[in-house]
């Protein structure tokens, strides 16, 4: 099936530091999401993009994230700076089209994040 | 505010027995119900989605009833095997919504 792909697997930096997650949907999907998940436990939405514009965020998108697609390259997620507490597993999906709330989406398969 | 709950948070069955993973939530609006099977190291991958117009839907062994008085909704797996190992959410979105809201979680583990 359809595949996303997240590089790095897995990210080690100090607190304070800049990281950048990056993520490959799948060719031809136009909407894509970032969604935050810690101890294997709820996925937490982050944020969305469409068009080259975040369409909405949680509350857990703090100001030192931001998102981008350029050029239709990566959609990454940057952090900036790092805290303890954005340790977790990062997870981006992406989807074909709108469906009206039933789109389906396709996850990558995480990106796991440590802040030491 | 947790808007889909899932219970139990961890279940054990035998192969061959019926697993039963429960959903709720708190939203009317809410009109689509996918379920996702996540394997250690992977991301999650839809499994089977309802919408609440219907009350039943099946695909295999893989079977959702869906309660829309009682906003509750559950997952059914028959025969279940080794394989199907795994952590299940259930999430729920609105016609309104832009982003699927996602439930606590089950762990399902099927002991030979």
């Amino acid at each position: 099936g359809p595949k996303v792909l997240q590089i790095p697997s897995h990210q080690i930096i100090d607190m304070g530091q800049m990281v950048t997650l990056n993520c490959d949907p799948v060719s031809n999907h136009l909407y894509f999401y970032w969604y935050k998940q810690i101890l294997g436990q709820q996925m937490e939405f982050l944020v969305n993009f469409y068009n080259g514009k975040v369409m909405e965020k949680s509350k857990l998108f703090k100001d030192q994230f931001s998102v981008e697609r350029p050029d239709g390259s990566y959609f990454t997620l940057k952090i900036q700076p790092t805290a303890l507490e954005d340790s977790a597993v990062y997870f981006c999906a992406s989807s074909p089209d709108w469906g009206g709330g039933a789109e389906t989406l396709y996850f990558g398969s995480g990106t796991r994040l440590t802040v030491l | 505010q947790q808007q889909v709950r899932q219970s139990p948070q961890s279940l054990t069955v035998w192969e061959g027995e019926t697993a039963i993973l429960n959903c709720s939530y708190e939203d009317s609006t809410f009109n689509y119900f996918p379920w996702y099977q996540q394997f250690p190291g992977e991301g999650p991958a839809l499994l089977i989605s309802i919408r609440s117009v219907s009350d039943k839907k099946e695909d295999g062994r893989f079977t959702i009833f869906f309660n829309k008085r009682e906003k509750k909704l559950s997952l059914h797996i028959t025969d279940s095997q080794p394989g199907d190992s795994a952590t299940y959410f259930c999430a729920a979105i609105a016609n309104s919504g832009t982003y699927q809201r996602f439930g606590t979680g089950t762990k399902l583990q099927v002991v030979p």
